[in-house]
């Protein structure tokens, strides 16, 4: 059964860029989550779904980050526009249940350079 | 605002020493869960604790919960390479609708 999947898996862009990561959550699972990691803030909740519905966002750092989950399967974090500072690893997450609190699957995340 | 701490940040022990870190929430907690990230990988998770004052094994890894449920740790006995990485808990409130992970602990084993 596959993970959690995203894509892509590495991403180098110039700051000012748009960039657009993307998740799959695991089939079936009702709650998907969009973490940021860095050496300094760890790991950071940016965004968590239940049922596609965005329920807390309180995380997301500001307006130039924007997240969607149009279906079950699918979801999208974008930065707009991208700024150095916004370099880190991020991951996605899901849960069998429509709590957050339940056992996260991460997928492999997307390492994020903005040069 | 609910607030978990994990200390310590790093540790350096030689291979067959013990390991122990240890996480403290502000608040009350309704579960707490451990994950393990090793090197450029991505967290995995490896148990949840629920009951107030519970134990569980994982082969050399002991997890409790504090009669509280302020408060847990994850202890290791005699470590081995293969158990670098970096340790996080991740505490919900009671009542609460999110999970907060600490900073982590990471752990570097010298063979």
């Amino acid at each position: 059964d596959a993970g959690v999947i995203q894509s892509p898996r590495h991403e180098v862009t110039e700051m000012g860029q748009e960039v657009t990561l993307r998740c799959k959550p695991i089939s079936g699972h009702n709650s998907l989550f969009w973490y940021r990691q860095t050496m300094m803030r760890g790991l950071e909740l940016l965004i968590y779904f239940n049922n596609n519905v965005p329920i807390d966002d309180s995380g997301m750092p500001e307006d130039r980050f924007s997240a969607k989950m149009p279906n079950a399967s699918f979801s999208t974090l974008k930065i707009q526009p991208s700024e150095p500072r916004d370099s880190a690893v991020y991951f996605c997450a899901s849960t069998p249940t429509r709590t957050s609190t339940d056992t996260q699957y991460f997928g492999p995340g997307t390492r994020l350079t903005v040069l | 605002g609910q607030q978990v701490m994990q200390i310590p940040q790093y540790q350096h022990v030689q291979e067959g020493e013990d390991f122990t870190t240890y996480c403290n929430s502000s608040t009350t907690l309704s579960n707490i869960q451990w994950y393990k990230q090793r090197p450029g990988g991505h967290p995995v998770f490896l148990i949840q604790l629920v009951k107030s004052g519970e134990v569980k094994k994982q082969k050399r890894l002991t997890f409790q919960f504090g009669e509280a449920k302020k408060n847990s740790s994850l202890h290791i006995t005699a470590t081995q390479t293969t158990d670098v990485g970096t340790y996080f808990c991740a505490g919900a409130n009671t009542g609460g609708f999110k999970t907060i992970f600490g900073a982590g602990t990471r752990l570097f084993v010298k063979a």
